[in-house]
């Protein structure tokens, strides 16, 4: 079992809805992520959460809108989807930026 | 830019048949290279980091090696559980992996 945990595991959303995924750690890592990954493809990088702070954002769209309340948390706000986001969206952690990635298994999403 | 190419794309394997799965890496400063291994409908599971040529590491029947523009990872007398899809990433600065397309491999009883 991974000690990075993601909730739900699956959703379907509208494009109009408004849902927020989960992702939770425990080991004490103060840098966190979110990727998106397309199936057969790996993933991409979405945003890097450090000391609870937003440090990257690879151009993602605003209809993402990510947040970390805390050191243990991080959550990805979802408004107005279009069906090309459907994808399985993965949290990682690291103890600290330069240090190796673990990740949860990850939201599967689909936009009808 | 930072490309990583795996190659194959595809392993079929007979049970305790040994092979080798290829990365090659163009990264401008690379800062680790990291093998996962991917099982449907989960994420990626962390295996190995890489810093510098020559360096090797070992976890049960996976050995992983790194040159200065390529990485194998060796799979010796492979096991049904070790089908999976095995990723190498790199990292060119502090934050960013990088992943290449993955190879996808079966082993049959």
């Amino acid at each position: 079992d991974t000690e990075v945990t993601q909730t739900p595991k699956h959703l379907v959303m509208g494009m109009t809805n408004k849902k927020s995924l989960k992702c939770e750690q425990h080991m004490g890592h103060r840098a966190m992520y979110w990727y998106k990954q397309k199936a057969k493809k790996p993933p991409e990088l979405m945003f890097v959460y450090s000391y609870e702070k937003l440090s990257i954002n690879e151009s993602v769209p605003s209809r993402f809108s990510p947040e970390c309340p805390n050191s243990s948390l991080l959550n990805l706000h979802l408004h107005a989807l279009q069906p090309e986001d459907s994808a399985l969206y993965l949290c990682a952690s690291s103890q600290v930026l330069n240090q190796p990635q673990h990740f949860g298994d990850g939201t599967r999403l689909s936009i009808l | 830019e930072d490309q990583v190419t795996q190659s194959p794309e595809a392993l079929r394997l007979q049970e305790g048949e040994s092979s080798s799965l290829n990365c090659s890496y163009t990264v401008s400063g690379l800062r680790g290279l990291f093998w996962y291994r991917q099982d449907p409908g989960k994420g990626p599971e962390f295996l190995f980091t890489l810093y510098s040529a020559g360096e090797e590491k070992e976890k049960e029947r996976l050995k992983a090696t790194l040159t200065k523009k390529e990485s194998f990872l060796h799979i010796t007398a492979p096991k049904p559980e070790d089908s999976a899809t095995y990723l190498c990433a790199v990292r060119p600065n502090d934050y960013k992996l990088s992943f290449g397309a993955g190879t996808t491999v079966t082993v049959r009883a």
